[in-house]
């Protein structure tokens, strides 16, 4: 299995700022994914976190909004730019570790003000 | 885009009780997962179907495959206070990191 680290754990932040997630895996990985987690609802995928390339996203979801670095095989951030009340979700990172399940950090939860 | 139906909503139940909820689609896949998402926590997969008809257990968990490929079920036996949560049907895509949810099921339990 594979352990994925995520910081900060929550945050609350103003309107208009933006907020770096931190997600730290303690094994290489190929793939790295980004879900959101809008409050009482189900997760979605907002990006694939691609190592030496740029993230590749989901309809409805702009790089602009959520730019998106994976240096390294174990370590991948998340931005919420521009941020407004409607950003405020539960955002988590997941890795595919090459077997038949996806393993997911415990999450941030981000409240905007 | 793919669109999953998970029922119901939620439940309501007193320990002891079983559990069934379901999902379903209108498109045929090839892998059902149900993944279960703890107060405060990432989800955790639970159970992996990966053939048509296919019937698993882990424990007190059993969940189908349908014959048809667009649908799957989880029941819970002898539910117990540990059990509350969300539970998710999921599917896979290209990679199994990149999934998509069912609307989740939120399960209490009553002791």
């Amino acid at each position: 299995s594979a352990v994925i680290s995520q910081k900060p754990s929550r945050d609350i932040c103003q309107r208009g700022t933006s907020l770096t997630i931190q997600c730290q895996v303690d094994s290489q990985v190929t793939m790295m994914f980004w879900y959101r987690q809008q409050p009482g609802q189900s997760l979605t995928l907002i990006a694939t976190a691609n190592q030496g390339s740029e993230a590749t996203y989901e309809s409805g979801f702009v790089i602009d909004k959520f730019p998106i670095s994976r240096p390294n095989l174990t370590f991948s951030t998340l931005t919420v730019s521009n941020m407004s009340p409607e950003d405020s979700s539960i955002y988590l990172c997941s890795v595919d570790h090459g077997r038949t399940e996806a393993f997911f950090g415990q999450g941030t939860r981000l409240t905007v003000v | 885009g793919q669109q999953l139906n998970q029922s119901p909503q939620s439940m309501f139940i007193q320990e002891g009780e079983d559990v069934s909820m379901n999902c379903t689609s209108s498109s045929i896949f090839n892998t059902w997962l149900w993944y279960k998402q703890d107060p405060g926590e990432g989800p955790v997969l639970l159970i992996a179907l990966y053939k048509a008809g296919e019937l698993t257990s882990n424990g007190r968990l059993t969940a189908q495959f349908g014959i048809t490929r667009k649908d799957s079920f989880l029941n819970i036996s002898a539910s117990i206070p540990s059990d509350v949560g969300i539970y998710f049907c999921v599917i896979g895509g290209t990679s199994y990191g990149k999934l998509t949810f069912g609307q989740g099921t939120i399960l209490t339990v009553h002791p």
